[in-house]
């Protein structure tokens, strides 16, 4: 019973490198979200997927790109590490429909950059 | 970015009290939630809230969608050490493309003594 996985759950970063942030869903969810959470404060949401094929800024998008590979997938990318980017990364995911539907998250990555 | 405000920031209590936090927003949301964060996790979903003036309860935890959808409160009641971590509400906004769009409060951190 899965849920959310997401991967790395910790990595540390020197300013100016690059990685990937893995999401993967087993819900057959077909929206997906990347959010940030900063001390004091509630999750900000970067980008979001409202479904396979598709993908629109949130909140803080600056310094960031993402990738909806697949219905299950969705990636986050750092294309070059600020210190400004420290902070815990949450994927989730809901359903599409008619309906409101609940999000659903991830354990979160712990990204530190130096 | 947009926020809810949640309060109180923080409560102290002793085990077997019973605890009550609320939320309250400039806009109109159609779904209020409530979700749980322990420490090295993600929020994982209490209750959601889908009508104005609906009252549901899960358990010993009661929360309430207000009648003008731009507040809610949770309550707990018999607290017990387990209930320890950081609740934050949330309003949930479905778009005309099917995005829902998730607003977050700042969080209220409670901390339950034995």
């Amino acid at each position: 019973n899965a849920g959310v996985t997401q991967t790395p759950k910790f990595q540390v970063l020197k300013t100016g490198q690059s990685m990937t942030l893995q999401c993967a869903q087993d819900m057959n969810h077909n929206s997906m979200y990347w959010y940030r959470q900063d001390p004091g404060m509630g999750l900000r949401l970067i980008y979001y997927s409202a479904s396979e094929g598709t993908t629109d800024k949130g909140e803080v998008p600056n310094g960031y790109n993402v990738s909806r590979l697949n219905k299950r997938e969705f990636s986050l990318r750092l294309e070059s590490a600020a210190p400004s980017q420290t902070s815990v990364y949450f994927c989730a995911s809901s359903e599409y429909g008619t309906a409101d539907q609940p999000q659903h998250f991830g354990d979160g990555t712990r990204l530190s950059i130096l | 970015g947009q926020q809810l405000n949640q309060s109180p920031q923080s409560m102290f209590i002793q085990e077997g009290e019973d605890v009550s936090m609320n939320c309250t927003s400039s806009s109109i949301f159609n779904t209020w939630l409530w979700y749980k964060q322990e420490p090295g996790e993600g929020p994982v979903l209490l209750i959601a809230l889908y009508k104005a003036g609906e009252l549901t309860s899960n358990g010993r935890l009661t929360a309430q969608f207000g009648i003008t959808r731009k507040d809610s409160f949770l309550n707990i009641s018999a607290s017990i050490p387990s209930d320890v971590g950081i609740y934050f509400c949330a309003g949930q906004l479905r778009m005309n493309t099917g995005f829902q769009k998730l607003v977050f409060g700042t969080g209220t951190r409670l901390l339950v003594s034995p």
